[in-house]
């Protein structure tokens, strides 16, 4: 399984971001897929994470800007932040989130794609 | 929000040497859940243990992740050249949070 994000490299501040990440050599059904930031020199943050049965979950700091969905047709999915500002800036990355078969609690993330630079700046 | 806070923040190793990285939770993890990862400047992170002790596919045994409760420690024995990189553990036993990272240098 390999994931590959694209999208913009920059987007206006108070505009849309707007991310696609497309698996290959797997299916996108049956499986939770996430995304995940790195703002530039520092540390990793949770976006979210999306499945097809419509499952969804987000970062309680960002829930009310964020929307993610998956396209099985073409196996990919998506991620739209809004409202973005300076401090959205960074890598985004998507990956897939592992299940644990002993909290059967969604875990950790593997693999990963190898981000994509976003920059708001006006 | 669980808390994680990594120690030390900077390790300078040679070859051959150990190192323990440590990692704290501010709530009890307590079906271990909790994850390391390794980012070398440039890349992706790299899952390489689950569950805070299950090595992940193609992780050789040089790597070993242990702890309960609140207190996880990742063990690297033989350090090699490309064993550099930040060390991030990643909990996931209440939304999913990441530690600030361990730098770990190689001699």
């Amino acid at each position: 399984v390999q994931l590959r994000e694209s999208g913009p490299g920059v987007v206006k501040p108070s505009e849309t971001l707007s991310l696609t990440c497309t698996l290959s050599g797997g299916s996108i059904s049956n499986h939770f897929w996430s995304w995940v930031r790195q703002a530039p020199g520092k540390g990793l943050e949770w976006i979210g994470y999306v499945h097809n049965s419509g499952n969804s979950n987000y970062n309680p700091s960002l829930k009310s800007r964020v929307v993610m969905f998956l396209a099985t047709s073409r196996n990919e999915f998506s991620l739209r932040l809004t409202s973005v500002t300076a401090a959205d800036t960074g890598i985004y990355y998507c990956a897939k989130v592992g299940l644990s078969t002993v909290s059967l609690n969604l875990g950790w993330f593997d693999p990963w794609g190898p981000g994509t630079l976003v920059i708001v700046s006006s | 929000d669980i808390v994680l806070t990594q120690s030390p923040g900077t390790l300078s190793l040679s070859p051959g040497e150990s190192a323990t990285l440590s990692c704290r939770a501010t709530q009890s993890l307590n079906n271990k859940q909790l994850a390391w990862y390794r980012q070398r400047p440039g890349q992706a992170p790299r899952l390489l243990i689950y569950d805070a002790s299950n090595r992940a596919t193609g992780i050789p045994d040089r790597f070993s992740g242990s702890g309960s409760g609140t207190d996880f420690t990742l063990s690297l024995s033989r350090l090699e050249p490309e064993d550099y990189g930040v060390y991030y553990c990643q909990q996931y036993g209440d939304s999913y949070t990441f530690g600030q990272g361990t730098k770990l240098e190689i001699k």
